[in-house]
């Protein structure tokens, strides 16, 4: 398996944009979760899906972030408009099926965003 | 409230040696899991070691071994004869049946 792939890898946008991120799981995984990295507050969760349903998205941040998951193998993380303090790397990951709690999560290698 | 603190930012420890990396977490719940991930330089998270709350005995991955302590919420990581490929970020992780939270990670330089 090619594990979890997120593209792309490097986002350079100017305030204002619109930033659309990428991910597709390991197939066969159900859960789904996107993650926030920055210096200052490590790794956030912003919200997670099960079986393509959003299950608790109490991490976005704000209105700006939305995030889909039209089907098992896709899912996206938009910012609408984007601003320098969303300047972060975001990370997808996956896990199996079964109690999400106490399955490894597999992670992709990341998106590094930067909004100029 | 931060429900995982990794109270050292930095650490380093010389080639072959042994470090402890600490983290304690706070939670209300009885059955929770604990995990240790590694990030190095190439950003890709991977899982370095488990541990079940309900399960006293410590979890050992080789060379990596965890000190848990339920009572103290106290999850510590220890690394044995490291290695240069151990230098990266070490972020622990609590997880159960609906929280998800990472500490702010500990970076981990190995001297040769």
């Amino acid at each position: 398996d090619a594990g979890v792939i997120q593209s792309p890898r490097h986002e350079v946008t100017e305030m204002g944009q619109e930033v659309t991120l990428r991910c597709k799981p390991i197939s066969g995984h159900d859960y789904l979760f996107w993650y926030r990295q920055t210096m200052m507050r490590g790794l956030e969760l912003l919200i997670y899906f099960n079986n393509n349903v959003p299950i608790d998205d109490s991490g976005m941040p704000e209105d700006r972030f939305s995030a889909k998951m039209p089907n098992a193998s896709f899912s996206t993380l938009k910012i609408q408009p984007s601003e320098p303090r969303d300047s972060a790397v975001y990370f997808c990951a996956s896990s199996p099926p079964g109690p999400a709690w106490y399955n490894e999560q597999f992670f992709g290698p990341g998106t590094r965003l930067t909004v100029l | 409230a931060q429900t995982v603190t990794q109270s050292q930012p930095e650490m380093s420890v010389q080639e072959a040696e042994t470090v402890t990396l600490s983290c304690t977490y706070d939670t209300s719940e009885s059955d929770y899991y604990l995990f240790w991930y590694k990030q190095p330089p190439s950003r890709q998270m991977i899982l370095v070691i488990r541990q079940e709350a309900y399960k006293q005995q410590n979890a050992t991955e080789n060379r990596f071994s965890v000190n848990f302590q339920k009572a103290a919420k106290s999850f510590s990581l220890k690394i044995s004869d490291s290695q240069l490929g151990d230098a990266a970020m070490y972020f622990c992780a609590y997880q159960d049946g609906s929280q998800f939270y990472f500490g702010t990670g500990t970076s981990l330089t190995v001297i040769p």
